[in-house]
C-alpha cells in the first residue's frame, strides 16, 4: 500500500516561512491535496492539485511537488497558522493522508 | 453556503451496529463523489471510503471492509455509512467529505463530524 511520510513537527518564528514535507514514491506523478486541522475543528483545504489555492486561502500558502517529495510553504508565519497539516493523494482506488504535521509558530 | 452535517454517531458495545448519516446542503449532491474520513482521539486522518455520484463505485479502506457499507440516496441529499461489527479501534470522529471530482481529487467540503465510541 502506498504511504506518505510526514515530520511530525516543524516550527517557525512569527514572520518566517515554514516548510512542511510529504514524501512519497514517485508522488510527483499525482495530484497532492492539504489540509489544515485547529484543535476541535474539521480539516480545511488550503491547497489542492500540488500548488493550487481554494479561495479565500492566503497566497502566503504555497504548495510544490516533485519527484519523491511534495511541499506546503507558508511564508510570513502567523500564530493563527498553528494547526496540524495534512497531505493527502489517490493511489488507485484507495485515497491516502499522511500521518499529518504539527506546525508550532514560535 | 455549502453544508455538509453528519448524524447518527453514539456509543456502542463491541460487535455492535451504528448508521450514520451525512445530509448536505445548497450544492448539487448528485454532482459529486462522497467520502467518510475518520480520525481516532489523538490520531491523524484516516480515509474509510468513498462512492461515485450514482453508488455504482464504492471504495473502502482494507481494515473496514467487509464490515462498513457505505450508500447515499440522491434523491435525499444524503450519504450514509452503515457500519457493522463495529471494533474498539473504529472508535473515532467520522467526517463527510465532498470529493470534488473523484480520481485524484480534494476534498473540499467537511462536515463537523459525528463521534463513535466503541467500548464495553
Amino acid at each position: 500500500s502506498y504511504e506518505l511520510t510526514q515530520p511530525l513537527s516543524v516550527s517557525v518564528a512569527l514572520g518566517q516561512t515554514a516548510s512542511i514535507t510529504c514524501g512519497g514514491n514517485n508522488i510527483g506523478r499525482k495530484d497532492v491535496h492539504w489540509y489544515q486541522q485547529k484543535p476541535g475543528q474539521a480539516p480545511t483545504l488550503v491547497i489542492y492539485r500540488d500548488g493550487n489555492r481554494p479561495s479565500g486561502i492566503p497566497e502566503r500558502f504555497s504548495g510544490s511537488n516533485s519527484g519523491n517529495t511534495a511541499t506546503l510553504t507558508i511564508s510570513r508565519a502567523q500564530a493563527g497558522d498553528e494547526a496540524d497539516y495534512y497531505c493527502q493523494v489517490w493511489d488507485s482506488t484507495t485515497v491516502v493522508f499522511g500521518g499529518g504535521t504539527t506546525l508550532t509558530v514560535l | 453556503e455549502v453544508q455538509l452535517v453528519e448524524s447518527g454517531g453514539g456509543s456502542v458495545q463491541p460487535g455492535g451496529s451504528l448508521r450514520l448519516s451525512c445530509a448536505a446542503s445548497r450544492f448539487s449532491f448528485s454532482s459529486y463523489w462522497m467520502s467518510w474520513v475518520r480520525q481516532a482521539p489523538g490520531k491523524g486522518l484516516e480515509w474509510v471510503a468513498n462512492i461515485r455520484q450514482d453508488g455504482s463505485e464504492k471504495y473502502y479502506v482494507e481494515s473496514v471492509k467487509g464490515r462498513f457499507t457505505i450508500s447515499r440516496d440522491n434523491a435525499k441529499n444524503s450519504l450514509h455509512l452503515q457500519m457493522n461489527s463495529l471494533r474498539a479501534e473504529d472508535t473515532a470522529v467520522y467526517y463527510c467529505a465532498r470529493e470534488d471530482s473523484g480520481y485524484g481529487s480534494e476534498m473540499d467540503v467537511w462536515g463537523k463530524g459525528t463521534t463513535v465510541t466503541v467500548s464495553s
